[in-house]
């Protein structure tokens, strides 16, 4: 069956901390792994886009990691800041859908305090 | 602000009443897609329109469920007879759909359906 499993469900960290966000699938055949950030009562953001050769990919405090051979990706948060609250979402797409049908894990809600 | 715009935001219905969600996508984009995404959880497929053809529905997608998209631009998604459990926030997103990897979805900010 194919799915993502996202870890800790939520977590709560003090601003200027950093955390790492994990993400587990069995999802095949493989053909990338995106990261979405939500806030409450919006629609998600895209935040990085892997592909199977990709291990690793930054935009700003956000870097995403994937190890294809493992089906593991995480997802580090450095310096966050009180707008990082929010639930991030591990997606994953099959290959034989053409990246129109994917699949989402269930979020890990953040919470950044003061 | 992604460029997807869906209305209403919000709607409160009774049960067995009809809704109608409309969705905007991004102008140039050719793709469309539905979700339903309900609390606690991730975005889950509902259908497909590569322009107006509607090419793919999950079996989530009862027959009470209908989407259309006349002219390739914008889409309705139209509940009948609605239930407590479609109680959800339907979600909207587009991609061009471009030769390369990884078409990028673009979501829109949401309806939430409240049926009470």
């Amino acid at each position: 069956k194919n799915q993502v499993e996202q870890s800790p469900q939520s977590l709560i960290i003090l601003e200027g901390k950093n955390c790492t966000l994990q993400c587990n699938y069995t999802v095949s055949p493989f053909s990338n792994l995106r990261w979405y950030k939500q806030d409450t009562g919006r629609g998600p953001v895209s935040l990085t886009i892997m592909t199977f050769s990709e291990n690793t990919k930054s935009n700003g405090r956000y870097t995403a990691t994937l190890d294809a051979d493992t089906k593991q990706s995480s997802l580090h948060i450095t310096a966050s800041q009180l707008s990082d609250s929010a639930s991030y979402i591990c997606v994953v797409s099959r290959m034989m859908d053409s990246s129109y049908k994917l699949i989402f894990g269930s979020g890990t809600r953040l919470l950044v305090r003061p | 602000d992604t460029g997807v715009s869906q209305n209403p935001r919000h709607k409160i219905t009774k049960r067995g009443q009809n809704v109608t969600f409309r969705c905007d996508p991004i102008s140039e984009h050719n793709r469309l897609y539905w979700y339903r995404q309900t609390l606690g959880q991730g975005p889950e497929f509902l259908t497909y329109f590569q322009n107006e053809a509607q090419l793919e529905k999950s079996r989530l997608l009862s027959d009470r469920f209908s989407a259309e998209r006349p002219k390739g631009s914008f889409s309705t998604l139209e509940i009948q007879r609605t239930e407590q459990g479609d109680s959800a926030m339907y979600l909207c997103a587009s991609s061009s759909g471009d030769a390369g990897h990884a078409y990028e979805q673009y979501f829109g900010p949401g309806t939430r359906l409240t049926v009470t």
